[in-house]
């Protein structure tokens, strides 16, 4: 079975800094896809920024961008220029690809609480 | 607007005493699911559907029904809940044409059973 695995419950960071946020997964698939959620005080989940296995090339998203190491199974969110608004809780997201079972459910990390202080 | 909704946000009830959630999308999205989420857990998948009158079990199913008579509709079941449901629920969909379709949440449902 996949794992997510996300070591850092809580990181916090300036505004106007730079963060990283750490996932691992453990899969035997070669074919899935990774996902970034934001999850506010308001508790809705935000699709931050996903990247397909297949590709090489890291994903970004505006301030938003991604270490996507497929070899070490690591998938890490670099959030730039941190604004008050990203403090949330960031969860680490995989989904396997086509075939098999269990289409479309995703394998959620434990999360990570980020503070941004003024 | 494209959304998922859930029903109700808050729900406080006593052990053994049977309630639905209720989970609406209106984006004609074949796959539905819904997942619990709980601290230093992250979100877990308890039922999914891939269309009407086709469910299947997550992770987490005991305890836990759901029924898909229409394509909109995925209602979670809790026949006899028992204290260790008290959770955060989340429903979801997305399309099932392309694999890296984000899952639209709802805003979910905070579930207290005393």
């Amino acid at each position: 079975a996949q794992t997510v695995t996300q070591s850092q419950p809580e990181m916090s960071v300036q505004e106007a800094e730079t963060v990283t946020l750490s996932c691992t997964y453990d899969t035997s698939e070669s074919d899935y896809y990774l996902f970034w959620y934001k999850q506010p005080p308001s508790r809705q989940m935000i699709l931050v920024i996903r990247q397909e296995a297949y590709k090489q090339q890291n994903a970004t998203e505006n301030r938003f961008s991604v270490n996507f190491q497929k070899a070490a199974k690591s998938f890490s969110l670099k959030i730039s220029d941190s604004q008050l608004g990203d403090a949330a809780m960031y969860f680490c997201a995989y989904r396997k690809g086509a075939g098999g079972t269990s289409y479309g459910k995703l394998t959620f990390g434990q999360g990570t609480i980020l503070t941004v202080h003024p | 607007e494209a959304q998922v909704t859930q029903n109700p946000r808050y729900l406080i009830t006593v052990t053994g005493k049977k309630l639905t959630v209720t989970c609406s999308q209106n984006m004609n999205h074949e796959y539905m699911s819904w997942y619990r989420q709980d601290p230093g857990l992250g979100l877990r998948q308890i039922y999914y559907s891939m269309n009407v009158e086709v469910t299947d079990k997550g992770d987490v199913p005991e305890g836990y029904k759901v029924s898909r008579k229409e394509k909109r509709n995925f209602p979670l079941i809790l026949e006899s809940p028992s204290p260790n449901q008290t959770s955060l629920y989340f429903c979801a969909s997305s399309s099932v044409g392309s694999y890296n379709s984000p899952l639209h949440f709802g805003n979910g449902t905070r579930l207290t059973v005393t």
